[in-house]
């Protein structure tokens, strides 16, 4: 497809459960963002990618999150014995890097992860 | 990267112009300001960035102070699809080639009624 795609759509989980959530960028976009979103919240910044090394994991909140981008292109996230807290919609976005330019970054629809 | 301030909410009349403010009075020279709009269930939608200079495309306008320190972004007539929350955000202007993340705050909730 065109734009940003993330799989599941939906996940409900029970908590201390293992979960992955995947993200396939646009086509050539090298950078690639992960955000989650609780409700009422603006996104919160987790990771991001450029290429296949992680540029800034700063937002990661601790060492159950984990992702990766092994080609450069789609990424995974990974989420290890799923707490209640880690509910929320997770966002990837990727965007275009061009020389002298700042490009946007476009979303993809997000992962809705419920922890039971 | 520098915080914003945004008013929570406003309302508009569909048809009128929508005018929603942002100040960024910590705004680094190296700095863009960003716009992006988060329709209800929807991923963050990309809206218009600027530096200093004021900037149109076909969604909006973006009228940036003098000194930076604050901005507007102008939905010229709003219609009921323009309800959203909006974001803006100021990003920092890397080297050619790397990028730079975005950090949203809570944005603004434009509700644009009949």
């Amino acid at each position: 497809g065109a734009g940003v795609s993330q799989t599941p759509s939906n996940k409900v989980t029970e908590k201390g459960k293992y979960v992955e959530l995947r993200c396939d960028p646009i086509s050539g976009h090298t950078a690639l963002y992960w955000y989650r979103q609780s409700l009422g919240q603006g996104p919160e910044f987790l990771i991001y990618f450029q290429g296949t090394g992680a540029a800034d994991d700063s937002g990661l909140p601790n060492d159950r999150f984990f992702a990766v981008r092994p080609e450069g292109s789609v990424s995974t996230l990974k989420i290890q014995r799923t707490e209640r807290g880690d509910s929320a919609v997770y966002l990837c976005a990727s965007s275009l890097i061009r020389s002298g330019r700042v490009g946007e970054l476009f979303f993809g629809e997000g992962s809705r992860l419920t922890v039971l | 990267d520098a915080k914003t301030t945004q008013p929570p909410s406003m309302d508009c009349a569909e048809g009128r112009a929508a005018n929603l403010p942002c100040n960024h009075s910590t705004i680094s020279g190296n700095e863009y300001v960003y716009w992006y709009r988060q329709i209800h269930s929807q991923g963050p939608q990309y809206i218009i960035h600027g530096l200093k200079n004021n900037e149109t495309n076909e969604m909006a306008s973006l009228i940036i102070t003098e000194d930076r320190k604050s901005s507007t972004l102008i939905l010229p007539h709003a219609t009921l699809r323009d309800t959203a929350v909006y974001y803006c955000i100021v990003r920092e202007y890397r080297a050619r080639g790397t990028a730079s993340k975005l950090t949203f705050g809570t944005g603004t909730r434009l509700q644009v009624t009949l």
